[in-house]
């Protein structure tokens, strides 16, 4: 099993420019998350998606888009980036049971952008 | 929202020295959950609380839920060198709905000098 894994590891973007973030589990999990993380601010929740072809937003959802056409996948987009993007991005996913609300994360991506 | 709030934010120890952290809310949590990030690495999930008053083991590692719910310990005992690192404890709002949202601590900051 190779968990969750998110590509790509790192990214410089100019201002104004686009990306996607990919992410992948294969744990079979329902719930998928992206999050931010920055100094001093802990971790921020982005968008999340509780089923394939769900999502919805989270804390922090101004100038992200996210895509979960595949159970497997979750999808982070930035359409135009600016500075205040620059972070660290997480992935995670969890079953869905009511009993259980462990999230297990990925790797991360380090996104800069100029 | 509700916030996790942890102590101390950092800590720096001798090799060999016992570890004590906390975290507190003013809220009822129902599950608290404790991660580690190795530095440049995403959070990994080190124990899972699920009952007021539990006490749970991970090798050097111990946990406990409070019996207020408003609060969990983390102690590690005989420290190394790798257990250098964040450790955040989280869990889900106390809140009908979307249970399977996490509300995280900014974390605490662990050095340990070999």
């Amino acid at each position: 099993n190779a968990g969750v894994t998110q590509t790509p590891k790192f990214r410089v973007l100019k201002t104004g420019q686009s990306m996607t973030l990919l992410c992948a589990q294969d744990m079979n999990h329902e719930y998928m998350y992206w999050y931010r993380q920055d100094p001093g601010m802990g971790l921020r929740l982005i968008h999340y998606s509780v089923g394939e072809g769900t999502t919805a937003k989270g804390e922090v959802p101004d100038g992200y888009n996210v895509s979960r056409l595949k159970k497997q996948n979750f999808l982070l987009g930035l359409e135009s980036a600016a500075p205040s993007q620059t972070s660290v991005y997480f992935c995670a996913s969890s079953y869905e049971r009511a009993d259980n609300y462990e999230q297990y994360f990925g790797p991360g991506t380090r996104l800069t952008v100029t | 929202g509700q916030q996790l709030n942890q102590s101390p934010q950092s800590m720096f120890i001798q090799e060999g020295e016992d570890v004590s952290m906390n975290c507190t809310s003013s809220s009822i949590f129902n599950t608290w959950l404790w991660y580690k990030q190795d530095p440049g690495e995403g959070p990994v999930l080190l124990i899972a609380l699920y009952k007021a008053g539990e006490l749970t083991s991970n090798g050097r590692l111990t946990a406990q839920f409070g019996i207020t719910r408003k609060d969990s310990f983390l102690n590690i005992s005989a420290s190394i060198p790798s257990d250098v690192g964040i450790y955040f404890c989280a869990g889900p709002p106390h809140s009908g709905g979307s249970n399977y949202k996490l509300t995280f601590g900014k974390g605490t900051l662990l050095t340990v000098n070999p």
